[in-house]
This record gives C-alpha cells, sequence and structure tokens, in this order.
C-alpha cells in the first residue's frame, strides 16, 4: 500500500529562522504532490503543490523540493514566523488515483 | 477561506446512531472527496464522488455510504455507528482534473459516545 511519512513528528525553530519540513513517500507512481498546513480545530489549508515533471517549486516563503530518486519531498519556511505554528502534511497522488495518501504530520512550532 | 463548507461542526452521537454529514463544494468544482482524520493522525480516505457518481473508495465499510446532488454538494452517511467512528470528517473539493489541488472545509467533529 502506499505510505507517505514524515521524517521528524515536532519541529521547533526560533521566530525568523527557516524551518525545513521532510517528507518521503514509497510509490513510485505517484505524480502530484501537496504540502498542507493545518491549525487546530481547522481543515487542512492548501500552501504548495508540485508535480513530478518540477524538482523545484516557489511561493511566497514556501519552497517545495521534490527528489524523484530518492522519493523524498522538503517543505521550506522562510523566516518562520508565529502564525506559522501547526501541523503540516504532505499529501500525494497517483495519475491513474483520485485519491490524497496523507503522511501522519509533523507539528511545527516557533519559538518568539 | 476555500469556499466549501461543511454542516454541522459539531455533532455528538451514541454507538449504534446513524449520522449525515453534510459539504457544500466550491463554486465551480464537480469532485468532492471525503476523508476521515483521527486524532493526532493525517486524513484518511473514504471516497470520492465525481458528477453524482462514486469515483473511487478506501478502505472503508459499507456502512459508509455517500451521495453528491446535482449542485455537486454532497452527503457522508454513516450507519451503525461505533466508538471508533469518532473523529474529524473533511470534505475537499476540486475541478475534478488530472493534479489538481483539493480544497477542504473546516470538518465535522463527530464524537460517538
Amino acid at each position: 500500500g502506499e505510505s507517505v511519512g514524515l521524517h521528524l513528528p515536532t519541529l521547533s525553530v526560533q521566530e525568523g529562522d527557516n524551518s525545513i519540513i521532510n517528507c518521503a513517500y514509497s510509490n513510485s507512481a505517484s505524480d502530484y504532490f501537496i504540502w498542507y498546513k493545518q491549525e487546530s480545530g481547522k481543515g487542512p489549508q492548501f500552501i504548495i503543490d508540485i508535480r513530478s515533471n518540477m524538482d523545484k517549486r516557489q511561493g511566497q516563503r514556501v519552497t517545495v523540493l521534490l527528489n524523484k530518486t530518492v522519493k523524498h519531498l522538503s517543505l521550506q519556511i522562510a523566516a518562520t514566523q508565529p502564525g506559522d505554528s501547526a501541523v503540516y502534511f504532505c499529501a500525494d497522488r497517483q495519475w491513474t488515483g483520485n485519491q490524497f495518501y496523507f503522511g501522519t504530520g509533523t507539528s511545527l512550532t516557533v519559538i518568539p | 477561506e476555500t469556499g466549501v463548507t461543511q454542516s454541522p461542526t459539531h455533532l455528538i452521537k451514541t454507538r449504534g446512531q446513524q449520522v449525515t454529514l453534510r459539504c457544500s463544494s466550491q463554486s465551480g468544482h464537480n469532485t468532492v472527496s471525503w476523508y476521515q482524520q483521527a486524532l493526532g493522525q493525517g486524513p484518511q480516505f473514504i471516497f470520492q464522488y465525481y458528477r453524482e457518481e462514486e469515483n473511487g473508495r478506501g478502505n472503508f465499510p459499507p456502512r459508509f455510504s455517500g451521495l453528491q446532488f446535482p449542485n455537486y454538494s454532497s452527503e457522508l452517511n454513516v450507519n451503525a455507528l461505533e466508538l471508533d467512528d469518532s473523529a474529524l470528517y473533511l470534505c475537499a473539493s476540486s475541478s475534478g482534473g488530472a493534479n489538481t489541488e483539493a480544497f477542504f472545509g473546516q470538518g465535522t467533529r463527530l464524537t460517538v459516545v
């Protein structure tokens, strides 16, 4: 079955530092990936996506890197702010599939 | 705000009862997916509806069923509730094309006692 996992369940960073959240996936047929942010009591919020024909994509303060060789992606958050504190999930989907597979999540805490 | 709305926001049911959860998809989206998120876990796919037809199902028993209406809103029904059904139920809508993002609602927190 599909396995999308995160290397670290928790991460604490100082405000203003950069954060890196990692994710591993197991299905080589996965070709679309999304990072979601989930705050307490809320649904997952779309952050950024990347397709398998890319290895990097940048958004506002966020960058996603995809390494298909080792089935790994990461989310980089620049100048982390207290409002970035949340649980971050990576999710992937296969070209032939219609469901997203989520990892367990990484809890990011930003220390003021 | 994603434009995906779910109701109710919280619900308490007794074991063995039945429950119906509702979702209004984002304007222009014809695909709705339902996910179950247990405490401390990532969302797990239940099923997806595309143009009123079920379009894929995860590893959930038949007592989890759904509907999609002509306006693309959707319902999730769960019969014979069990204590382990306590979770946050999330609805996500998308345009249905390949490699398109899914936008989630705020979820319905179901507690089975």
